[in-house]
């Protein structure tokens, strides 16, 4: 079936570094592809999307580019700040309707 | 536009209570969904409903029920509590749009997190 696996957390990074966070996915034909975050307190927001082989999603400094060949969808953004702090949550689309199916998720502490 | 609400934010419940959280969004979508976050282990989906008077099962629905009698609310019971559902709780909804593909955006709420003791 459909799954979905991200890196474990948590990420710890000084302001200004680089942040690679790898998820990646088995599904069905060629679904959508999601990043969530979860800011300390709050429910998930879309992060970014992308929508089929090649495409890169972006949003807020962060970047994804959705890689068909090895079925992977991993999160980069070049110089993280403190309020990046978060969970990161990579999701697939999975059985219609809009449902979802979450990555365990991966924290991300950054430091000033 | 208030987006997705929940209610209530916290609970504490005894072994054998029973609760009801409420979810209600003001976006006029078609679709509603709970799920349940645990440490290690992302979203799972326990309920879900694709309109007003339909739900259906997710992953995880065992000890749980949920009904929708209006468009905007999405009600979830525990009928019995257990430890094992002490978690947080999350309502999302996404509106469904003619002709997709189901890969539409979910708008979550704030989350409810119970303990039950």
């Amino acid at each position: 079936g459909d799954s979905v696996t991200q890196m474990e957390g948590p990420v710890t990074l000084s302001e200004e570094a680089f942040l690679t966070i790898n998820c990646t996915y088995t599904a069905t034909g060629y679904p959508s592809l999601f990043w969530y975050v979860q800011y300390p307190g709050e429910g998930l927001q879309l992060l970014l999307k992308a929508t089929k082989a090649d495409d890169k999603g972006s949003n807020k400094g962060f970047e994804a580019t959705y890689r068909k060949e090895t079925t992977s969808f991993h999160l980069e953004k070049g110089s993280v700040q403190v309020s990046d702090s978060a969970v990161y949550f990579c999701a697939l689309p999975s059985g219609g309707y809009n449902k979802l199916i979450f990555g365990a998720g991966t924290r991300l502490a950054v430091h000033p | 536009n208030a987006g997705v609400t929940q209610t209530p934010k916290f609970r504490v419940l005894k072994t054998g209570q029973s609760m009801t959280l409420l979810c209600a969004q003001d976006m006029n979508h078609e679709y509603m969904y709970w799920y349940r976050q645990d440490p290690g282990m992302g979203l799972r989906l326990i309920h879900y409903s694709v309109g007003e008077g339909t739900t259906a099962k997710g992953e995880v629905p065992d000890g749980y029920n949920v009904s929708r009698l209006k468009k905007q609310n999405f009600l979830l019971g525990l009928e019995s509590a257990a430890p094992s559902q002490t978690s947080v709780y999350f309502c999302a909804s996404s509106y469904s749009l003619a002709g997709g593909w189901g890969e539409e955006t979910q708008y979550f709420g704030p989350g409810t997190r119970l303990l039950v003791l």
